[in-house]
């Protein structure tokens, strides 16, 4: 089994809204990424998380808070965001040996803030 | 520090052979390439290794010039199916000499199939 899950797949909220997107993984990986895509364009890196503690921020604004609460899952927490980050919220995972190895994409979450 | 791809899009027919081009100005531990259909997560096709490992689809190639910092996809007898936009991500080498646990991707090359 090589899926990497994420809930929901569409999202819509207001600029007052707190929301969350979730992302599963059941391939014993313990590294797990949050990118996001605007259209046409590649995915960006914005966290890493590695064995559960968090190990790359590619300095996000804070109105995105990441969560690992144990190997297999990832959240990232939404909150008083921007019209501006609009995009398709895509997660991964892959097993920790510094990227010897591939990275598996969920489907994405398309965040739509209004 | 993104990579540079070339061509920005192709438009083959079927049977066609295309090479997709990634540039560094870096100097890299891994390239990674990725085929992203729309409204779809991208899918992993090539992993290429600082030190010459090779990780990938048996119908895809790839090489990697470490020295140059380049790395170019080949894709023989294209079908329908190759369709989409291909990504190169890189990882770049730090002082250690190893990884840094993250990839930069390319800005994506278009690739078209037709009948």
């Amino acid at each position: 089994d090589t899926e990497v899950t994420q809930t929901p797949k569409h999202l819509v909220m207001g600029m007052t809204n707190k929301k969350s997107l979730k992302c599963e993984q059941h391939m014993g990986h313990r590294a797990m990424y949050w990118y996001k895509q605007k259209a046409k364009k590649p995915p960006e890196l914005m966290f890493v998380y590695s064995y559960e503690k968090l190990s790359i921020n590619e300095s996000v604004p804070s109105r995105f808070s990441p969560e690992c609460p144990n190997s297999s899952l990832l959240n990232l927490h939404l909150h008083a965001l921007q019209p501006e980050d609009s995009a398709l919220y895509l997660c991964a995972s892959s097993r920790p040996t510094i990227l010897r190895d591939t990275q598996y994409f969920g489907p994405g979450t398309r965040l739509t803030v209004l | 520090q993104q990579p540079v791809q070339s061509p920005q899009a192709v438009i083959l027919r079927e049977g066609e052979d295309a090479v997709i081009n990634c540039s560094s100005s870096k100097a890299l531990y891994s390239v990674h390439w990725y085929r992203q259909k729309h409204g779809e997560a991208p899918v992993f096709l090539m992993i290429l290794l600082k030190g010459g490992e090779q990780k990938g689809h048996e119908k895809i190639s790839a090489s990697f010039n470490e020295k140059k910092q380049q790395s170019s996809l080949y894709l023989t007898a294209s079908q329908l199916s190759y369709s989409g936009t291909y990504f190169c991500g890189t990882d770049i080498l730090n002082a250690g000499g190893t990884s840094y646990g993250k990839l930069t991707f390319g800005q994506g090359t278009i690739l078209t199939v037709h009948p």
